[in-house]
């Protein structure tokens, strides 16, 4: 069967330092993989996604970055945070079915 | 931006009593999902229905669709406490599988 890891499951990172967060998925191959950010109370904002190694698509302009350098392998990085960075990160991934399957998330606080 | 719209914004309900939320979309879709989110965790996918599907069933869930008004609710019945949680509506709209959430629905069921 199929799972999807994140880590780390919380992150306190003071303002200009960078950031790396990683989303592996097991049990499937060539998935679509997705970034989501939901900020407190509301719903999910989309902030990539990829559907192959090196294919990176980025939905809003923001400080962020992903790249995906391993087939199952989904990461968000930036050089230097912001406080607006902060919110609930959520990986994605769906297979050849229309069911999209979320993983853990990642809390991440900028101080 | 979110394209789904959901109604009512919070629920609190009896444990045994029915509870129904409402979703709103903008633009056409290929098919709308239903997740559930326990507090400070990731999504848990409850329900698929495609654009050409009216109703789907499963378990105490319900489902419905009206593609002509853009709108899908979701019934939970005999609900529990268990079913506390916040629950949103998400559309997928094009080829890559892209979601867009609306804001959720917060329900608490009190024994």
């Amino acid at each position: 069967s199929q799972t999807i890891h994140q880590w780390p499951a919380t992150l306190v990172q003071p303002v200009g330092s960078p950031l790396s967060l990683e989303c592996t998925v097991e049990g499937t191959s060539n998935p679509n993989l997705y970034w989501y950010r939901q900020a407190a109370g509301r719903g999910l904002q989309l902030l990539f996604y990829s559907v192959g190694i090196g294919q990176i698509s980025s939905e809003v302009p923001q400080n962020l970055s992903a790249s995906r350098p391993q087939d199952r392998q989904f990461i968000l990085s930036s050089k230097k945070l912001l406080l607006s960075d902060s919110g609930f990160y959520l990986c994605a991934w769906k297979g050849t079915g229309e069911t999209q399957y979320f993983g853990p998330g990642t809390r991440l606080l900028v101080l | 931006s979110q394209q789904g719209e959901e109604d009512p914004q919070a629920l609190s309900i009896q444990e045994g009593e029915n509870a129904t939320m409402n979703c709103s979309y903008k633009t056409s879709i290929n098919n709308l999902q239903w997740y559930r989110q326990n507090s400070g965790r990731g999504l848990v996918h409850l329900i698929l229905i495609r654009s050409n599907e009216r109703e789907k069933h499963s378990g105490r869930l319900r489902v419905t669709l009206d593609t002509s008004k853009k709108s899908s609710s979701l019934l939970i019945t005999a609900s529990r406490a268990a079913d506390t949680a916040s629950y949103f509506c998400a559309t997928d709209f094009d080829s890559w599988g892209k979601l867009q959430f609306g804001a959720g629905t917060q329900v608490v069921v009190t024994p």
